[in-house]
């Protein structure tokens, strides 16, 4: 156990819809990256966050957002869903904001979305 | 910016032999490579991980090497086992994030 929750752990839902992903970080960890995973492809960083604020953005789409709260949990915003968006979504988090340390990602188990 | 190139994609060995991931990367700021295993069905797990001054590490059946003048780092598995059976990603971080490698699944057969 990695002791990051992510919820829900599996969601079906329709074309044009919109869904909320959340994640609840290890205890003491400050940063919040999201991750989305295809198919047998690999991680594709999507964004972090390091207590509360944006700390950087990777291949994130416009109809996706996410936030973290005062209470350092997390969630991510997926709009106007299309097929392709169908993926498991990992939630890691970490102590620090990067470049310090180790560095070590402790991942959730990720929430699997079906996009039909 | 930073890339990281893993290879082979599917690496498929016989259980009780060796087993070696190659990665490259091609900014040479990167400082820390990790090495993460994914299971079926679980997030992926820091396995081991080394930094740019040193050129070796090993944790029982698992090492990791790194020649920095080449710039390319290998995860070396000994004696593997049915529970390696995974994906392993490779990942470079040239400043405060990771660059991943598109990973490899390892096959263990029996």
């Amino acid at each position: 156990d990695s002791g990051v929750t992510q919820t829900p752990k599996h969601l079906i839902t329709a074309t044009g819809q919109r869904v909320t992903l959340r994640c609840s970080p290890r205890s003491g960890d400050l940063s919040v990256y999201w991750y989305q995973q295809s198919l047998d492809q690999g991680l594709q960083f999507l964004i972090q966050y390091y207590n509360g604020e944006e700390r950087a953005k990777g291949n994130i789409l416009e109809r996706f957002s996410a936030q973290q709260f005062p209470d350092l949990h997390s969630e991510l915003n997926l709009s106007s869903l299309e097929l392709g968006d169908s993926a498991l979504y990992f939630c890691a988090s970490s102590v620090e904001a990067g470049g310090r340390g180790t560095g070590e990602l402790f991942f959730g188990e990720g929430s699997r979305l079906t996009v039909l | 910016g930073e890339n990281v190139e893993q290879h082979p994609s599917t690496l498929s060995v016989q259980e009780g032999d060796s087993a070696v991931i190659k990665c490259t990367y091609s900014d040479s700021a990167s400082n820390y490579f990790p090495w993460y295993k994914q299971e079926l069905g679980k997030g992926p797990q820091l396995i081991i991980d080394i930094r740019s001054n040193v050129g070796e590490k090993k944790d029982q059946r698992i090492a990791v090497t790194l020649n920095k003048t080449a710039k390319h780092f290998s995860l070396h598995i000994t004696e593997t086992q049915p529970e390696d059976s995974a994906v392993y990603f490779c990942a470079a971080r040239p400043n405060y994030q990771l660059i991943w490698g598109a990973g490899t699944k390892l096959i263990i057969k029996p």
